[in-house]
């Protein structure tokens, strides 16, 4: 695609359920990052992958969440069991195997968890 | 593991001042640093960059400045205008077998007053 696509675009959930979040990274980016934002703060990394694997998901807060990312391509990251403290903005963003570093963010995942 | 500290966090300016925000990191592997400005409510986007092999770069009113052996990097605002008034990242990137890994500054949020 165009860019990087996220959803949904926003997610209002009830506390202990488990969500699911989609990112579709810009094709042939071979890198793929979450990141979570909270109302008026900066970046909180989660996981970074290169590929299909995660050599870094020291980020991901707890147990409840993890990721996965499949055919190079598409990421979800899940949350289970979610808490209020979970709501935020879940970015995700790609950069390319070559050339410029340049990160391409997707416009985001609000999760509201009620 | 690899870190990137950005101050200050809140930077409030006069318009038509100044505004300098600084980053460091921590990894001697970083070879390429990008900023990237999110305005309220939007993905952030890159407005510029600098590579290892550069000490200073500038494009209009913004220019980047980088000390290697110091392992810190800065942008500078000049003119500030009301527009400017958004949350700024710095990041610091290096290129590894598979590709990029970025790892984000926490941000500073800048305050252009009219």
């Amino acid at each position: 695609g165009a860019g990087v696509s996220q959803s949904p675009s926003n997610k209002v959930t009830e506390k202990g359920k488990d969500v699911e979040l989609r990112c579709d990274p810009i094709s042939g980016h071979t890198a793929l990052y979450w990141y979570r934002q909270s109302l008026g703060q900066g970046l909180e990394f989660l996981i970074y992958f290169q590929g299909n694997s995660a050599p870094d998901k020291s980020g991901l807060p707890s147990d409840r969440f993890s990721a996965e990312r499949t055919g190079g391509s598409v990421s979800t990251l899940t949350i289970q069991r979610t808490q209020q403290e979970d709501s935020a903005v879940y970015l995700c963003a790609s950069t390319r195997r070559q050339g410029s570093a340049e990160a391409f963010f997707g416009q985001g995942t609000r999760l509201t968890v009620v | 593991g690899e870190n990137v500290e950005q101050h200050p966090s809140t930077l409030s300016v006069q318009e038509g001042d100044s505004a300098v925000i600084k980053c460091t990191y921590s990894d001697s592997a970083s070879n390429y640093f990008p900023w990237y400005k999110q305005e309220l409510g939007k993905r952030p986007q890159l407005i510029i960059d600098i590579r290892s092999n550069v000490g200073e770069k500038k494009d209009q009113r913004i220019a980047v400045t980088l000390n290697k052996t110091a392992k810190h990097f800065s942008l500078h605002i000049t003119e500030t205008q009301p527009e400017d008034s958004a949350v700024y990242f710095c990041a610091a990137s290096n290129r590894g077998t598979g590709g990029f890994k970025t790892i984000f500054g926490a941000g500073t949020r800048l305050f252009v007053k009219a």
